[in-house]
């Protein structure tokens, strides 16, 4: 299995919403990334989680807060939101965190903040 | 500044025509380079992974090229299909960070 899978696929959320994005893969892979894509742009890391640990941070707003239950999973919750927030949310994982570890990307879940 | 930049932005082909897209890299510490096909609304497919000895890559019709020197990739297509339209990503992987620093893209229609 080289899947890696999200839920929703679709989400609307009004500003003052609570609601979580789902990440889930089953290869066995050591490292998670969240990444944020807006339209014709290449995507933005936000977040590496190594091991189940938060290593990497890029300067995210804290509306957005990330957590790794375990090693299959990854969550994004999401509070607060402005509409510029409003993107495609991809997830990933590797074996580890490595130089040589290739990337695999989820599907994505579409984000519209009204 | 660790960037990499892309050309052509866009191209349109006819379906049957091969074409070369180019990726200008300056990161530093290199480790590796790497070229996803993203179809619009879904994730980046891996195509190929370079490292800094290697110069060819073939994966099916899709054939890269590195010269760690110039600091210069391609991404070759050989008689295109109108499933190969989608975004061309050119990433290169910063040190042994896990950290991608992605390249703004090469749009590719193909055209019947």
């Amino acid at each position: 299995d080289t899947e890696v899978t999200q839920t929703p696929k679709h989400l609307v959320m009004g500003m003052t919403n609570k609601k979580s994005l789902k990440c889930e893969q089953h290869m066995g892979h050591r490292a998670m990334y969240w990444y944020k894509q807006k339209a014709k742009k290449p995507p933005e890391l936000m977040f590496v989680y190594s091991y189940e640990k938060l290593s990497i941070n890029e300067s995210v707003p804290s509306r957005f807060s990330p957590e790794c239950p375990n090693s299959s999973l990854l969550n994004l919750h999401l509070h607060a939101l402005q509409p510029e927030d409003s993107a495609l949310y991809l997830c990933a994982s590797s074996q580890n965190r490595g130089a040589s570890y290739e990337q695999y990307f989820g599907p994505g879940t579409r984000l519209t903040v009204t | 500044k660790n960037q990499v930049e892309q050309s052509p932005q866009s191209l349109i082909i006819l379906e049957g025509k091969n074409c070369t897209l180019q990726c200008n890299y300056t990161v530093s510490p290199f480790s590796n380079l790497r070229w996803y096909k993203q179809d619009t609304g879904r994730g980046p497919v891996s195509l190929t992974i370079m490292t800094f000895s290697e110069n060819t890559k073939s994966n099916g019709r899709y054939t890269a090229t590195l010269d760690a020197d110039t600091k210069q990739s391609s991404l070759h297509i050989t008689a295109s299909q109108l499933s190969d339209s989608a975004s061309y990503i050119c990433v290169v992987l910063l040190g042994n960070t896990g950290k991608l620093i992605f390249g703004q893209g090469t749009t590719l229609q193909v055209k019947p």
